[in-house]
């Protein structure tokens, strides 16, 4: 089954610093992977996704992720972390059994993100 | 471009009634899917509409039903509500044609089963 996994319920770390949330995946054949930030009373808002190509991915709000085929990773960076992106951030692969046409995502636990001033 | 619209934000039931929720899609989006996202969870697949067909399911009991119109906004029907019902139900849309689709949300539906 596929399946992703987010090993850490929340990361905390000082504005200015750099972060990371890791992400691990188990599918069958090549991922499609995304990430997506939910802020307070809203819905999740999309950040990024890799397809294929380069391994490193440029998404919003200067955020980044590293896809590792070997070590079945797309771990979520950014240089210098905001007390503005302290929210709930989801990884998630889509479900490409049967159907590549289907629109179903398997997201991970979440990892609540904390940034102090 | 509107966004994916939900209503209504929050809403309390009791055990064993029916509840609708509603969802309007994105401009130019053709395909919406509902997702349940319990406290404390990630966001579970419910089922996903298309041309005003189910054409993917989720492990969720029949209880759980919807719809899809003409203009693509599509309804969420859960009947017989359980307390484990409780829970955000956000509404995502897309325009179909492959997996590296990007799924647009609405903001959800917060649902108090008592």
């Amino acid at each position: 089954a596929q399946s992703v996994a987010q090993p850490e319920d929340q990361v905390n770390v000082a504005e200015g610093n750099p972060l990371t949330v890791k992400c691990t995946y188990s599918v069958s054949g090549n991922p499609y992977l995304f990430w997506y930030v939910q802020y307070p009373n809203r819905g999740l808002q999309f950040l990024l996704k890799y397809i294929t190509g380069d391994n490193l991915v440029k998404g919003s709000y200067g955020f980044e992720a590293e896809f590792n085929k070997s070590q079945t990773s797309f771990h979520l960076k950014k240089p210098s972390a905001l007390v503005s992106d302290s929210a709930l951030y989801f990884c998630a692969v889509r479900d490409m059994v049967g159907s590549s046409n289907t629109g179903k995502l398997i997201f991970g636990q979440g990892t609540t993100l904390q940034v102090k001033p | 471009e509107t966004g994916v619209t939900q209503s209504p934000t929050h809403l309390i039931k009791t055990r064993g009634q029916q509840v609708t929720l509603r969802c309007s899609s994105q401009s130019g989006h053709n395909t919406v899917s509902w997702y349940q996202q319990a406290l404390g969870q990630g966001p579970q697949f419910i089922f996903q509409y298309y041309r005003e067909e189910e054409n993917g399911r989720g492990n969720f009991p029949p209880r759980f039903s919807g719809l899809q119109f003409p203009n693509y906004s599509s309804e969420l029907n859960v009947n017989a509500l359980e307390l484990d019902d409780s829970a955000l139900y956000l509404c995502a849309s897309s325009r179909l044609g492959g997996g590296a689709n990007v799924l647009t949300f609405g903001a959800g539906s917060r649902l108090t089963v008592l």
